[in-house]
């Protein structure tokens, strides 16, 4: 089973800045990596698929990179709206594994 | 647009059986989507527990293999869970989720239920 480490566990920013979170994977799952968002009370939805592909809808302040191990999810300039847990995703070999999350809150 | 939405009860006595079910609506089941079960503790992360296709083929979580069983209904068009000998640890959030793949590398989760919160207690 493949494990997705995410980095930081919580990240403290202010509107307007630039968001950094990382996901690695323990072997690698070529581009097949989404990134959903979570906020309080409501279901993941998913921001971005095989690893750079936004989904429909998504802002384009999103964005996404990586492949094989590393992943990253890059949101350009916070909007209030964006401070919520984050998860990665990936499915191999019939099995399908999420990350801890990431916390993005307000500093 | 596919609307998924989970029923079931709400409270499970321990060392029973949990059992959800999964309309799905705007679309058919029969489609090229691998349906799946979510889970969320209160506080905690997601956790997959399990996927069908329409022809009945599953793939589960192999930490919970031994106690998990999905199935499909087309005729109904929706899909069930069943998680059997349930204790404390098993009290989540229960999603149901759509997935398209092809194969079994790839996919992701494109459209989910609302939830359905699920407590395991005497």
């Amino acid at each position: 089973e493949i494990v997705l480490t995410q980095s930081p566990a919580t990240l403290s920013l202010s509107p307007g800045e630039r968001a950094t979170l990382s996901c690695r994977a323990s072997q690698s799952v070529s581009s097949y990596l989404a990134w959903y968002q979570q906020k309080p009370g409501q279901a993941p939805r998913l921001l971005i698929y095989d690893a750079s592909n936004r989904a429909t809808g998504i802002p384009a302040r999103f964005s996404g990179s990586g492949s094989g191990t590393d992943f990253t999810l890059t949101i350009s300039s916070l909007e209030p709206e964006d401070f919520a847990v984050y998860y990665c995703q990936q499915r191999s070999n019939w099995v399908i594994t999420f990350g801890q999350g990431t916390r993005l809150e307000i500093k | 647009q596919v609307q998924l939405q989970e029923s079931g009860p709400g409270l499970v006595k321990p060392s029973g059986t949990l059992s959800l079910t999964c309309a799905v609506s705007g679309g058919s089941i029969s489609s090229s989507n691998w349906w799946s079960w979510v889970r969320q503790p209160p506080g905690k992360g997601l956790e997959w527990i399990g996927e069908i296709y329409h022809s009945g083929s599953t793939n589960y979580n192999p930490s919970l293999k031994s106690r998990v069983t999905i199935s499909v209904d087309k005729s109904k068009n929706q899909f069930s869970l069943k998680l059997s000998s349930v204790t404390a640890a098993d009290t989540a959030v229960y999603y149901c989720a759509s997935l398209k793949a092809v194969a079994g590398t790839g996919g992701a989760f494109d459209i989910w239920g609302q939830g359905t919160m699920v407590t395991v207690s005497s």
